[in-house]
């Protein structure tokens, strides 16, 4: 059972490009969660989602930054429009559905290194 | 979700216990305590939750006061390996999942 897996891991691009984050979550995981750690901060809690569906975007910036987890396919984080401040680790992490104790565990990946020249 | 404090930093032998404190006065009645770590630029791992018992698991132990206002998670054995900065956190546990909040965590150095 392979764990959650991001990619790239390492993504450059220029101020005012768009950058896209995919998350595929470990198998039988239906949640999602996208996470940010500036260089030497800790991690910030961004988005949760369902299966096409936003539950908690509380910690999305309001502008340039969307997510979306399909029916099918990977959980992508996008950035418009990049500028430095954007230059961080972003992690992604999934937890199975509901039911029991082990529903509350989040594995992560090994994040996205996003680099904004 | 309640708020946690845990010491900035601590040291630790190699092969001695490491004991992380975590104070949560706050908690709810129905709030866990998960211990997270994140060994440097990796993602964070999970290490082991519980409610109200002591857990114990492959990696490490959770001894919860009886008040539920603190807990200890104990590495039995340290190694270099386990050198990380290690999150307390607590939040209701619920079957529709939901989010973590992390806090500043306690950097462990493992020395030899």
């Amino acid at each position: 059972n392979a764990g959650v897996m991001q990619n790239p891991r390492h993504l450059v691009r220029r101020r005012g490009q768009e950058a896209r984050l995919r998350c595929s979550p470990m198998k039988g995981h239906s949640h999602v969660y996208w996470y940010r750690q500036l260089p030497e901060e800790g991690l910030k809690f961004m988005v949760y989602l369902q299966k096409e569906n936003i539950i908690d975007e509380s910690g999305m910036p309001k502008e340039r930054f969307s997510a979306e987890f399909p029916k099918e396919g990977p959980s992508i984080l996008r950035i418009q429009q990049v500028v430095r401040g954007d230059s961080a680790a972003y992690f992604c992490a999934s937890s199975p559905p509901g039911g029991g104790r082990r529903s509350t565990e989040a594995f992560f990946g090994q994040g996205t290194r996003l680099t904004v020249v | 979700d309640a708020k946690t404090t845990q010491p900035p930093s601590m040291d630790c032998a190699e092969g001695r216990a490491a004991n992380l404190p975590c104070n949560h006065s706050t908690i709810s009645g129905n709030e866990y305590v998960y211990w997270y770590r994140q060994i440097h630029s990796q993602g964070p791992q999970y290490i082991i939750h519980g409610l109200k018992n002591n857990e114990t698991n492959e990696m490490a132990s959770l001894i919860i006061t009886e008040d539920r206002k603190s807990s200890t998670l104990i590495l039995p054995h340290a190694t270099l390996r386990d050198t990380a900065v290690y999150y307390c956190i607590v939040r209701v546990s619920n079957n529709q999942g939901g989010k973590l909040i992390f806090g500043q965590g306690t950097e462990l150095s493992v020395k030899p």
